[in-house]
């Protein structure tokens, strides 16, 4: 079975410093697609930064960047200089290449502190 | 604007008690998918849709039913509805139906509750 791991349920930083998210994924296939998504309080779902697997070069979008580790199926989510905008959950959500699937993770929940 | 709608976007009913949400979005996209999301479980699929006519079962579809008779439209059906299935529920779209590397586009969600 293929599952999506957050080991962090809740995690604060301080306005302005660096905070790195986990995420562990379990799949026997090669070819797949790694995604952040954030959710602020108002529900909505929106895209952070995505990865394709047979991409060894870690995707960067602004202030968010990820350290893709294929053979240690780990896919961290790192925020450089926090905003209060960024309190939000975050989720990490993975799909095999065909499988028309998408596996979330559980979310961390972040607080930036002011 | 490009976007999902979905309505309506709080409900609240009885065991039992026949329901549909709907789901449309205006971007032409092939893909459309609906979620479940659960504390501490994150969101869960139910069914998804590669392209009009062709649908296909999620993670946990029982207690649902979906149809994709036109392209923008993608209803969720509760033919029963159960306590166990008190949850926010998220429409997705996606611009292709043969690979999800696209973004999606998240609907507003609809909480639902069932007494």
């Amino acid at each position: 079975a293929q599952t999506v791991t957050q080991s962090q349920p809740e995690m604060s930083v301080q306005e302005a410093e660096t905070v790195t998210l986990s995420c562990t994924y379990d799949t026997s296939e090669n070819n797949y697609y790694l995604f952040w998504y954030k959710q602020p309080p108002s529900r909505q779902m929106i895209l952070v930064i995505r990865q394709e697997a047979y991409k060894q070069q870690n995707a960067t979008e602004n202030r968010f960047s990820v350290n893709f580790q294929k053979a240690a199926k780990s896919f961290s989510l790192k925020i450089s200089d926090s905003q209060l905008g960024d309190t939000a959950m975050y989720f990490c959500a993975f799909s095999v290449d065909s499988s028309y699937k998408l596996i979330f993770g559980s979310g961390t929940r972040l607080l930036v502190r002011p | 604007e490009a976007q999902v709608t979905q309505n309506p976007r709080y409900l609240i009913t009885v065991t039992g008690k026949k329901l549909t949400v709907t789901c449309s979005q205006n971007m032409n996209h092939e893909y459309m998918s609906w979620y479940r999301q659960d504390p501490g479980l994150g969101l869960r699929q139910i069914y998804y849709s590669m392209n009009v006519e062709v649908t296909d079962k999620g993670d946990v579809p029982e207690g649902y039913k979906v149809s994709r008779k036109e392209k923008r439209n993608f209803p969720l059906i509760l033919e029963s509805p159960s306590p166990n299935q008190t949850s926010l529920y998220f429409c997705a779209s996606s611009p292709r139906g043969d690979s999800l590397f696209y973004e999606q586009y998240f609907g507003p969600g609809t909480r639902l509750t069932v007494t």
